[in-house]
């Protein structure tokens, strides 16, 4: 089956740095998303990014998917982007295909 | 936020008991999923539905079974509760599958004793 790897499994970074998170996947997908876990555990819907590039606020994503990666920047981070950020790339056809989820990119942001 | 109220928060259970979780959306969406998540395995999805009536398996289905009579429920059923159930049970809706975002839940933490 297809296999997705998030890089870096973790990371530390100080109040008002930028960070660049990638999603590698190892077959041709037909889209990605990308989620917020909060330290509470909800998780939230980032992007929802099949190709190109989106931005919301502090935060943009780029889907590469002939090259089969995406990353996720963060700028200017804040306490409140601490958590878990996921992807999940679509495998199968139609609207029933299955999401894949890394494993994560755990942050940490220091005040 | 999406609409999507899940019950109870949290639970404890014994082994060999059944016990049912459920998922309401207020969104009027399509198509709903279960999921767990466990340290070491990430998000892995049990079963879904694409419509009322209309379920398919996931990944991990054995142990539990659903049902969605209506379109705002759906139901997950542990038929015999076991340890290695224990862990956090998220929904999920979208409006067209896999080819939308999709939107969670805030999650069921189930114990079994």
């Amino acid at each position: 089956g297809i296999q997705v790897e998030q890089s870096p499994p973790d990371l530390i970074l100080q109040e008002g740095a930028n960070s660049t998170l990638r999603c590698n996947f190892s077959d041709s997908v037909n889209n990605l998303q990308w989620f917020h876990q909060n330290p509470w555990g909800q998780l939230i819907n980032l992007f929802y990014i099949p190709s190109g590039t989106k931005q919301n606020g502090r935060l943009s994503a780029t889907t590469v998917a002939t090259e089969r990666y995406s990353l996720l920047y963060i700028s200017s981070s804040q306490t409140t982007d601490s958590g878990v950020y996921f992807c999940a790339v679509k495998y199968g056809s139609g609207n029933t295909g299955k999401l894949i989820f890394g494993q994560g990119t755990t942050l940490q942001v220091k005040p | 936020d999406a609409g999507i109220t899940q019950s109870p928060r949290h639970k404890v259970t014994e082994t060999g008991t059944p016990v049912t979780l459920r998922c309401h959306q207020t969104e009027n969406h399509r198509y709903m999923y279960w999921y767990r998540q466990d340290p070491g395995h990430g998000l892995r999805l049990i079963h879904y539905s694409y419509g009322v009536k209309d379920t398919d398996k996931g990944e991990v289905s054995d142990g539990y079974s659903v049902s969605r009579s209506k379109t705002e429920d759906f139901l997950l059923t542990l038929e015999s509760a076991t340890s290695s159930q224990t862990s956090v049970y998220f929904c999920a809706i979208s409006s067209q599958g896999t080819n939308s975002p999709l939107h969670f839940g805030n999650g069921t933490r189930l114990t079994v004793t």
